[in-house]
């Protein structure tokens, strides 16, 4: 089964910082990978989605990066703004089934 | 345009009582997906549809749990004789076809008590 990872499981960091959030999966044989943020008693919400095929993403002022073979992706944040305080979840979907397996998460918090 | 929604957004009922769940997907997307989020934690699969029909069940803990699609739009996750470890967050998302990008509802936050 895959086992997804999220370190740290909490930042806090001034505004204006640049910031990385990382993940970490056991099963290199992936089909996507899918950020997303989740505020407090909310849903969540898609951020970037990257294909096996890729080896990055980016939306504004996000950055996703995946590398396969070391079970790996990471979500680059520039110039952090306190509206970017949420948890961070990464979710995989593996080359079989349709499961999404997700992280933890990261609880980021932005600091005016 | 319209994104999933869940209903209700709360529900509190007694241990043994029987709940539903109700998520409405995007218009036209084909996969469902139901979803458990306990405090602190990511959320876990339950079962997921392809149409009408349970494509893969396998998350769902126990023959208490059980969902239906009858028509391929909205969907339906049924908790027989509930018990306070049922108590978390269900989330639905739905996607255009399977594996892809996948859109969250807001959940529904279900206490047993």
């Amino acid at each position: 089964k895959q086992e997804v990872t999220q370190i740290p499981a909490a930042l806090s960091v001034p505004e204006g910082e640049n910031l990385v959030l990382n993940c970490s999966f056991t099963d290199s044989a992936i089909y996507n990978l899918q950020w997303f943020r989740q505020d407090p008693g909310k849903g969540l919400t898609s951020l970037l989605l990257i294909q096996s095929s890729q080896r990055e993403q980016t939306s504004g002022r996000l950055n996703a990066s995946l590398d396969k073979s070391s079970g790996r992706s990471t979500l680059y944040i520039a110039a952090s703004q306190p509206g970017d305080s949420a948890t961070y979840l990464c979710a995989v979907r593996g080359n079989t089934g349709n499961q999404f397996y997700f992280g933890t998460g990261t609880s980021l918090t932005v600091i005016p | 345009g319209a994104g999933v929604s869940q209903t209700p957004s709360n529900k509190v009922t007694e241990k043994g009582k029987y709940v539903e769940l109700r998520c409405d997907p995007i218009s036209g997307h084909t996969a469902l997906y139901w979803y458990r989020q306990s405090l602190g934690q990511g959320p876990e699969f339950l079962i997921y549809f392809q149409g009408t029909g349970a494509a893969d069940d396998s998350g769902l803990p126990n023959d208490r749990f059980f969902a239906v699609r009858p028509e391929g739009s909205v969907s339906t996750l049924k908790i027989q004789r509930t018990e306070r470890g049922d108590s978390a967050v269900y989330l639905c998302a739905s996607s255009p076809e399977a594996g892809h990008e996948q859109y969250f509802g807001p959940g529904t936050r279900l206490t047993v008590t």
